[in-house]
């Protein structure tokens, strides 16, 4: 089955400056790539995505990238600012498996330093 | 953020009681999950169910059980032969079920056996 890896667990960085995790997954079928940010006491939401018929998307300050034949993935934090500090999560699945499900990185705690 | 919610916020159970926690979505998803999440690991399937009155077992299902009678509803109950029920809970929904769409999230339930 899928197996995803992320690091750091802990992200620390001056704002203004980037941020990036990675993530690594086991499954070469896998092919959806979401992103999740969970504020403190909040519940997550998904901050971008990725399928693997591209290798990089970005959203404003936020960009994902993609190297399937690596088998892994980034999320990168551009202009790092204060409301960035969350914890981020990474998953990957396989499209259209009958037995999907979201199998879940362990999270990288990111704070911004003022 | 409206959408999908859960309740209670809080509860507390002594040991040897089943106790069950509810999930409510009126975004007419087929396809609703419940989640454990323990600090410093990542989000842990317990089950999942793709459309009414059918769920599927995720990684963590000992000890947990779900009915889904309802569209919009998705109770889980923690048994009494759930060993470490003390946890964060989170119940999310899709749109679909073959994977590749976002999944949104509720409040979450912290549930603390006394």
């Amino acid at each position: 089955g899928e197996n995803v890896e992320q690091h750091p667990s802990t992200l620390s960085v001056q704002e203004g400056d980037s941020a990036v995790i990675k993530c690594t997954y086991s499954d070469s079928a896998s092919n959806y790539f979401p992103w999740y940010k969970q504020e403190l006491g909040k519940r997550p939401q998904l901050i971008i995505d990725i399928r693997s018929n591209v290798g990089e998307k970005k959203d404003q300050r936020i960009a994902v990238t993609l190297n399937k034949t690596a088998k892994h993935f980034s999320l990168h934090i551009t202009e790092t600012q204060p409301e960035d500090s969350a914890v981020y999560f990474c998953a990957a699945t396989t499209n259209g498996d009958s037995n999907y499900q979201l199998i879940w990185g362990a999270g990288t705690k990111l704070i911004i330093k003022p | 953020d409206g959408g999908i919610t859960q309740s209670p916020k809080y509860l507390f159970r002594k040991e040897g009681q089943n106790v069950t926690l509810s999930c409510e979505q009126n975004l007419n998803h087929d396809a609703m999950y419940w989640y454990r999440q323990d600090p410093g690991q990542g989000l842990r399937l317990i089950y999942y169910s793709q459309i009414v009155n059918d769920f599927q077992k995720g990684d963590i299902a000992e000890g947990y059980s779900v009915s889904r009678e309802k569209k919009e509803s998705f109770p889980l109950t923690v048994t009494s032969a759930q060993k470490n029920p003390t946890a964060f809970y989170l119940c999310a929904s899709s749109i679909g079920s073959s994977g590749g769409d976002e999944q949104f999230f509720g409040p979450g339930t912290r549930l603390t056996v006394l």
